[in-house]
């Protein structure tokens, strides 16, 4: 069954430092890759989306996300976070094979100390 | 507004009562998506339509779950005779692609938590 794998559940960090956070995606031929984030008290809203070409991709408010085809994975970045940043973190995957079925990792949650 | 609505917002149920949630896409999106999502988890596929066939409906978890798009613009999710593992947020979500290679943006409801008793 296609599944996405984020594997951080609870991310701590000071103001400033950098952000990684992994999603892997099983096999299942051409994908398109979402990472969507969650606000306290609002819906989710797309962050960035990658469906062809340069393999990273620029988001708002500074995030990124590296597609490595070979390791199936769309890692989410950012070089120095700010406290706004404290959010959820769904990835999201829609194979080709699959039509418009997208499915979400379980999320990432991001807490920023001030 | 422009956005998605969802309605209820907050829906309380005693269990073996149906239930139906509505949700309302933004004005000309092709595409309509529920999901379900529990505590500490990413929202979970149920079914999708595009205009009004409904393209997916492999999430449902059984066939209490039901979904429809009669016209192509508003949807209803209807779960009948409830169970207390059906509590959770259900979040509704529309895209102005019809999905395949195109599958994009979603723009997401606030949701409408079901607890059921």
């Amino acid at each position: 069954a296609q599944s996405v794998s984020q594997h951080n559940h609870h991310v701590i960090l000071s103001e400033a430092a950098s952000l990684e956070l992994g999603c892997n995606y099983s096999y299942g031929g051409t994908v398109n890759l979402f990472w969507y984030v969650q606000y306290p008290g609002q819906h989710l809203q797309l962050l960035l989306k990658y469906f062809s070409g340069d393999p990273l991709v620029k988001g708002i408010k500074g995030f990124e996300a590296e597609f490595i085809k070979s390791k199936f994975s769309f890692n989410l970045r950012k070089p120095s976070v700010q406290w706004s940043d404290t959010a959820e973190y769904f990835c999201a995957v829609t194979w080709y094979s699959s039509a418009s079925k997208i499915i979400f990792g379980s999320g990432t949650r991001l807490s920023i100390r001030p | 507004g422009a956005g998605v609505s969802q309605s209820p917002r907050y829906k309380v149920t005693k269990r073996g009562q149906d239930v139906a949630l509505r949700c309302d896409p933004i004005s000309g999106h092709v595409s309509l998506y529920w999901y379900r999502q529990a505590l500490g988890q990413g929202p979970e596929f149920l079914t999708y339509f595009n205009y009004e066939a409904q393209q997916d409906k492999s999430g449902l978890p059984n066939d209490r779950f039901s979904a429809e798009r009669p016209e192509g613009s508003i949807s209803t999710l209807t779960i009948q005779r409830t169970e207390q593992r059906d509590s959770a947020m259900y979040r509704c979500a529309s895209s102005p692609t019809s999905g395949g290679a195109d599958t994009g943006e979603l723009f997401f409801g606030e949701g409408s938590r079901l607890t059921v008793l």
